[in-house]
């Protein structure tokens, strides 16, 4: 099956600071999401982009489906950015969708 | 937000009683999903539903069934507990037509304690 790969890990920043969370994945897929999973344990949608660019206010993604990996990027970060950011894909229409392990990160005041 | 409920959202039960967790969605949607969730880990697939009364398994179903008999409606059961299956539960739902087909929207979760 499809392994998914997200980096950091871990990422702490400082209030205002900028970052890319990139996900990596090991076949062809036709469904890629981001979700935010905040300190309550909710899990929020962010962005569906099996290819190509969107932006939604602070928060932009990249898909670049013939090179197997996606880009997250959060500019001027607040602290109600802290949680986990995974990445999820599948390659059977959007059944049997692999998570990542996520990124966990800490946005300090 | 999608209108998906899941009860109960927290339950305590002891080793080798069976437990069925509850999925409810108002957005008509075809396609439902029941996860787990562990510490350290994203979220892995147990089974889903295409239809009602088609299912099919995922990632880690073993020890687990599921069952649609209403659009609305997915159930997942464990049919004698352990204590490997503490986790949280999510439920997901997502269409078939459009822009974003297949797009998942996921319901509270249920925290699930096997004593």
């Amino acid at each position: 099956g499809i392994q998914v790969e997200q980096s950091p890990p871990d990422l702490i920043l400082q209030e205002g600071a900028n970052s890319t969370l990139r996900c990596n994945f090991s076949d062809s897929v036709n469904n890629l999401q981001w979700f935010h999973q905040n300190p309550w344990g909710q899990l929020i949608n962010l962005f569906y982009i099996p290819s190509g660019t969107k932006q939604n206010g602070r928060l932009s993604a990249t898909t670049v489906a013939t090179e197997r990996y996606s880009l997250l990027y959060i500019s001027s970060s607040q602290t109600t950015d802290s949680g986990v950011y995974f990445c999820a894909v599948s390659n059977t229409g959007g059944f049997k969708t692999i998570f990542g392990a996520g990124t966990r990160l800490f946005v300090k005041a | 937000d999608a209108g998906i409920t899941q009860s109960p959202r927290h339950k305590v039960t002891e080793t080798g009683t069976p437990v069925t967790l509850r999925c409810h969605q108002t957005e008509n949607h075809r396609y439902m999903y029941w996860y787990r969730q562990d510490p350290g880990h994203g979220l892995r697939l147990i089974h889903y539903s295409y239809g009602v009364k088609d299912t099919d398994k995922g990632e880690v179903s073993d020890g687990y069934s599921v069952s649609r008999s209403k659009t609305e409606d997915f159930l997942l059961t464990l049919e004698s507990a352990t204590s490997s299956q503490t986790s949280v539960y999510f439920c997901a739902i997502s269409g078939d037509k459009g822009q974003g087909a297949h797009e998942q929207y996921f319901g509270p979760g249920t925290r699930l304690t096997v004593t």
